[in-house]
């Protein structure tokens, strides 16, 4: 079985302009989750899709937003980037029982830059 | 709120040492999951272990072994006889469940783990 996939995996933007990145889950995975990673503040979880419907969100401004698709597929966008987005966005996908006990994948990653 | 603490931002061992990775964790939730992930150079979380919080027993996985203890809120993780591939950064995470979904994480800052051949 194929693992999570990101596209694409590296990225170079300068500020003030906007970005969406790519996240396909595991074949049958529903669920997909965002995390940020930077040196500063660590993993930080961004929010969670389940069948195109946001579940959660973490403490991120409005400027991150996402979306799911029918084919659970999903895509997250940041505008007006800034400096301090610059990081590694993490996806993870999951099956639906994994709302209670919190197994995840996680693909290898957009490294995103901001200039 | 939901801490996870891993207090060892690095540690260096030589092969076949056996290493200890700490973590502690707070919480209001009285159900919730421990986990243990490792980060390779590449970048991919890979999973480790789960643990609920209502199942204290130890567990083994070959060299990978768990101890976690409800009564310290700790979840520490040991590797036996060390090798080189073992060398990453190792995260210790917490599942929210107040949050509605156990898929929100709560993350340490992680241990980088070097193993010296």
């Amino acid at each position: 079985k194929a693992g999570v996939t990101q596209t694409p995996r590296y990225l170079i933007k300068t500020r003030g302009q906007q970005v969406t990145l790519s996240c396909s889950p595991i074949s049958g995975h529903r669920s997909v989750s965002w995390y940020q990673q930077t040196p500063g503040q660590g993993l930080q979880f961004l929010f969670e899709y389940f069948s195109e419907t946001q579940r959660n969100k973490g403490n991120f401004p409005g400027r991150f937003s996402g979306r799911q698709f029918s084919n659970s597929r999903s895509e997250m966008n940041v505008s007006t980037l800034e400096l301090g987005d610059s990081a590694l966005y993490l996806c993870a996908s999951s099956l639906e029982q994994a709302a209670r006990t919190g197994e995840q994948f996680f693909g290898p990653g957009t490294r995103l830059t901001v200039l | 709120a939901q801490k996870v603490t891993q207090a060892q931002t690095e540690i260096s061992v030589v092969e076949k040492e056996d290493v200890t990775l700490d973590c502690v964790y707070e919480t209001r939730d009285t159900t919730y999951y421990l986990f243990w992930y490792k980060q390779p150079p590449s970048g991919e979380l890979v999973f480790l272990i789960r643990r609920n919080s209502f199942d204290e027993q130890n567990e083994i996985s070959g060299r990978y072994s768990w101890n976690f203890q409800k009564s310290t809120s700790s979840f520490n993780f040991t590797i036996t006889a060390s090798q080189v591939v073992d060398s990453a950064v190792y995260f210790c995470a917490l599942s929210h469940i107040s949050s509605g979904s156990a898929r929100q994480l709560t993350f340490g800052s992680g241990t980088q783990l070097t193993v010296l051949p």
